[in-house]
């Protein structure tokens, strides 16, 4: 089964600071891949997402993530984080084009002032 | 567009009763709902699929007795706890997909559910 795994359940970074959240999947071919943000008692949003075209996509806030199949990665990046930014962050993979979207257990973003 | 909401937002009920949680997708007609729960600090598990006039198909562990689901229409979609339980508290989320829009999921703000 198609699966992804978010390294790391925290990561804390200082505000201004790079960051780095890990998405690795297991996938024979290449497949949909996803970002999303979810705030405190509120439901997910889309950051991104990568659908075969161009290996570095860009996100909402200022996010992206860029696909890498020889590692198979897909790690999300942030240059500088915003103190807005702390929330829960789940990367996804969709295995084709029917199936539902199956989540990593997801990794919470600190950002210390 | 593609907005998707849920009601409630919260509901707390009693041990041994029934709560209804309702899906709709506001401007967009969703062939496909899916239903997921999410506990806390904990990812989202898929807990069924519906399409619009079928019965939903769900995941395995989930006992579709205890977790009814109805997809009446091409823009809403039910999920009814039976006989609920302190074990069923939970957030629940509802997704709705787009046919002809790359099977996009748009995912509903969620209900919290609080068996007493």
């Amino acid at each position: 089964a198609q699966s992804v795994t978010q390294l790391g359940s925290h990561v804390s970074v200082s505000e201004g600071a790079l960051v780095l959240l890990r998405c690795n999947y297991s996938s024979s071919v290449p497949p949909y891949l996803f970002w999303y943000v979810q705030y405190p008692n509120q439901g997910l949003q889309l950051l991104l997402k990568y659908t075969s075209a161009a290996t570095l996509v860009k996100g909402i806030n200022g996010f992206e993530a860029e696909f890498k199949k020889s590692e198979t990665s897909f790690h999300l990046t942030k240059p500088s984080a915003h103190m807005s930014d702390a929330a829960e962050y789940f990367c996804a993979v969709r295995p084709s084009g029917n199936t539902p979207l199956v989540f990593g257990k997801g990794t919470r973003l600190s950002v210390i002032a | 567009g593609a907005v998707v909401s849920q009601h409630p937002s919260r509901v707390i009920c009693k041990s041994g009763t029934s709560v209804k949680i309702e899906c709709r997708s506001l401007d967009f007609q969703a062939t496909t709902m899916f239903w997921y729960r999410q506990f806390p600090k904990k990812s989202l598990m898929l807990m069924a699929t519906s399409n619009e006039g079928s019965k939903a198909t769900y995941e395995q562990g989930v006992e579709k007795d205890k977790f009814l689901i109805n997809h009446a229409s091409l823009t809403l979609s039910t999920l009814t706890v039976t006989s609920a339980h302190p074990e069923d508290s939970s957030f629940y989320i509802c997704s709705a997909r787009v046919s002809g829009r790359g099977n996009e999921q748009f995912f509903g703000p969620g209900t919290r559910l609080t068996v007493l």
